[in-house]
């Protein structure tokens, strides 16, 4: 089973400090992706990524940076935190960009206070 | 680009009841289609997926959905439902043919079930 995995389930940062949400995948996947859930929103995609070192802009990045180093592992960057960024970050892998299933980890809920 | 409605932001349901959860998409191409449940607490897992062939899928727990092209419909039924369907259940789309972010899933905004004993 393929198995991705974020680092921390619930998160409490004050206004302005860099946060790091950190995401690992076991099934060597080229495409990992970063979404933002929040209620009668859905998900939607800050950014995603389909090779090593690679990244792109998805629907909502402002306020966010992205870092991957290695294949295994992508990195959500809140630069500097604001309460609006309160929400459920939720990873996901994918062998293939398009048409194909994405799998997800447990989510990080994120509080900035 | 593609857009997903769900419908019903909510569904209560008793148990043993059959249950319908609705999905329209709106796309200018052929798309590939999918229905996630979330579990409270939890990340999405895949419930089923519509990639080609019968427009009637099952998953292995007794939900199915009828993909209609005419209609741009995915709808998820289950005939019978159990106090642990209780969930939030995403429809998602995305393109067969890759063209940058839009090969991404396009995801609805949620439909939360609530069975009730």
């Amino acid at each position: 089973d393929v198995k991705v995995t974020q680092s921390s389930r619930y998160l409490v940062k004050r206004t302005g400090e860099k946060v790091f949400l950190e995401c690992v995948q076991d099934m060597d996947h080229e495409n990992m992706f970063w979404y933002r859930q929040d209620p009668g929103l859905g998900l939607r995609l800050i950014y995603f990524s389909y090779d090593v070192k690679m990244k792109e802009k998805g629907d909502i990045p402002e306020g966010y940076s992205v870092s991957r180093e290695k294949k295994e592992r992508f990195s959500l960057i809140l630069e500097s935190a604001s309460t609006n960024q309160t929400s459920m970050y939720l990873c996901a892998s994918s062998l293939r960009v398009w048409g194909d299933i994405q799998y997800f980890g447990a989510g990080t809920r994120l509080s900035v206070l | 680009a593609q857009s997903v409605t769900q419908l019903d932001s909510q569904v209560p349901v008793f148990e043993e009841a059959p249950v319908e959860l609705r999905c329209n998409y709106s796309s200018s191409v052929s798309v590939y289609l999918f229905w996630y449940v979330q579990y409270p607490n939890q990340g999405l897992q895949l419930l089923l997926k519509y990639l080609s062939g019968s427009t009637l899928v099952e998953s292995i727990n007794g939900f199915e959905a009828e993909f209609n092209k005419s209609q741009t419909s995915f709808h998820l039924r289950k005939p019978s439902v159990h106090i642990s369907d209780t969930a939030e259940y995403f429809c998602a789309v995305t393109p067969m043919n890759y063209g940058g972010s839009q090969g991404n899933l396009i995801f609805g905004k949620g439909t939360k079930l609530s069975v009730k004993p």
